[in-house]
């Protein structure tokens, strides 16, 4: 059993390049979550979904675009990539009463 | 707005001793409270949460944690200590009507490093 794959594990882009970070979960959960996560600063929220077809804004969206075409797939897309952006991306999934499961996280850099 | 404060950014407990790591939490409605665990270049491990019921929750690893209402506190206990207890610990709250995750996740403390020596 899997659980919440993420891909790539590291990558460093150049100022106003684009990637997508990709999030695959095998666990058929309906909420999925991206999460970026800053030294000293805990995790803070980027978008959200509760279901394909159905997402939404987190607390930190600007600079960032999601899709959720079907239940296991949640990726995250950078279109201009900034230095601000430089942090940890942590992908989660979730079902119903149950807590968050976590991927092992993608390491951005932006230079 | 829902906030997580955990005072300490270190805390060191000399292995065997008990250790306590801090959490307090501002939410409307009825909380719903958990810590995880995170180990070096990993993801977060869930360790324990408090729903409702008994305030003293027990969870993975020999932990348990403390719900305290009036003090808004939920703070994580273990009595023996080990080193490789030694990580970055998260706490983190919803609140209001709890269905997994939430439509809007878990806001998060951020975080308190741990470490345990020998």
């Amino acid at each position: 059993n899997a659980g919440v794959t993420q891909t790539p594990k590291f990558r460093i882009l150049k100022i106003g390049q684009s990637m997508t970070l990709q999030c695959a979960q095998d666990m058929n959960h309906n909420y999925m979550y991206w999460y970026r996560q800053d030294p000293g600063m805990g995790l803070k929220l980027i978008y959200y979904s509760v279901g394909a077809g159905i997402t939404d804004k987190g607390e930190v969206p600007n600079g960032y675009n999601v899709s959720r075409s079907t239940t296991e797939d949640f990726p995250l897309r950078l279109e201009l990539a900034a230095p601000s952006q430089t942090s940890v991306y942590f992908c989660a999934s979730s079902g119903a009463n149950s807590p968050l499961h976590f991927g092992n996280g993608t390491r951005l850099t932006v230079t | 707005a829902q906030s997580v404060a955990q005072p300490e950014d270190q805390v060191n407990v000399a292995e065997g001793n008990p250790l306590t790591v801090k959490c307090t939490y501002s939410v409307s409605g009825n909380p719903y409270l958990f810590w995880y665990v995170q180990y070096p270049n990993r993801g977060l491990q869930f360790l324990l949460k408090y729903i409702t019921g008994d305030n003293l929750v027990k969870g993975s690893y020999g932990f348990e944690a403390e719900f305290n209402k009036s003090q808004t506190s939920f703070h994580l206990k273990k009595p023996s200590a080990l080193v490789s207890d030694s990580a970055l610990y998260f706490c983190a709250v919803r609140g209001g009507l709890y269905s997994g995750g939430g439509a809007d996740g878990l806001t998060f403390g951020k975080g308190t490093h741990l470490i345990i020596q020998p």
